[in-house]
């Protein structure tokens, strides 16, 4: 079945950097294209990127454009996100989800359990 | 961007009832790219609907989407206990950016 385990969350203080990772099994991690997802504490869905099955494209939410870089390696079945220049409002679970399709234009089907990141000096 | 704008917050409903949520888009959304998902304290989203108005997998036949252009509509025919969580619509396929709406609150009343 397909799971995709989430980790690198944790406290880290303003200005400073954090790669998140998501481990993705049970299916083809080449063949599909991966999202982050946040969640403020009591706060909605944030959507914040995408990155296309192959790498080729990437996509951010203007909140996170410029200092946020989603990343993958299919040889490792690995998605990331390299956080940069962190803020307060960054403060959220960071959820990994599989997109329905190669290149976005399917919907989230699959979501990690989240990895929980906090920005606080 | 596109902003997605549900309605109401929140819903007080009794089991058994109806409930209607309602998303509505700051432009136009093809209907192919519209989606709602359902999320319960503690728990990722779950991927209730798409393209607007087909169910996904193993979602019952008592939550039905409608709706096109800048109006969405979600509805539950009659509320089961499990039902009680937070909905949000999601606009994806857009190199504009994938957006969700703010989330509606359906409760025990």
């Amino acid at each position: 079945q397909v799971q995709l385990v989430e980790s690198g969350g944790g406290v880290v203080q303003p200005g400073r950097s954090l790669r998140l990772s998501c481990a993705a099994s049970g299916f083809t991690f080449s063949s599909y294209g991966m999202h982050w997802v946040r969640q403020a504490p009591g706060k909605g869905l944030e959507w914040v990127a995408v990155i296309w099955y192959d790498g080729s494209n990437k996509y951010y939410a203007d909140s996170v454009k410029g200092r946020f870089t989603i990343s993958r390696d299919n040889s490792k079945n690995t998605l990331y996100l390299q956080m940069n220049s962190l803020r307060a409002e960054d403060t959220a679970v960071y959820y990994c989800a599989r997109d329905g399709g190669k290149i976005g234009l399917k919907p989230i089907g699959y979501w990690g359990q989240g990895t929980l990141v906090t920005v606080s000096s | 961007e596109i902003v997605l704008t549900q309605s109401p917050g929140t819903l007080s409903l009794s089991p058994g009832e109806r409930a209607t949520l309602s998303c509505r888009a700051s432009q136009s959304v093809s209907s192919s790219y519209l989606a709602w998902y359902q999320q319960k304290p503690g728990q990722a989203p779950r991927l209730l609907i798409y393209g607007a108005s087909s169910r996904a997998t193993g979602i019952p036949d008592r939550f039905s989407g409608s709706g096109s252009g800048t109006d969405f509509t979600l509805t539950i025919s009659r509320l089961e206990p499990e039902d009680f969580a937070v909905y949000y619509c999601q606009q994806y396929g857009s190199s504009r950016g994938w957006t969700f709406g703010q989330g509606t609150k359906v409760e025990i009343k």
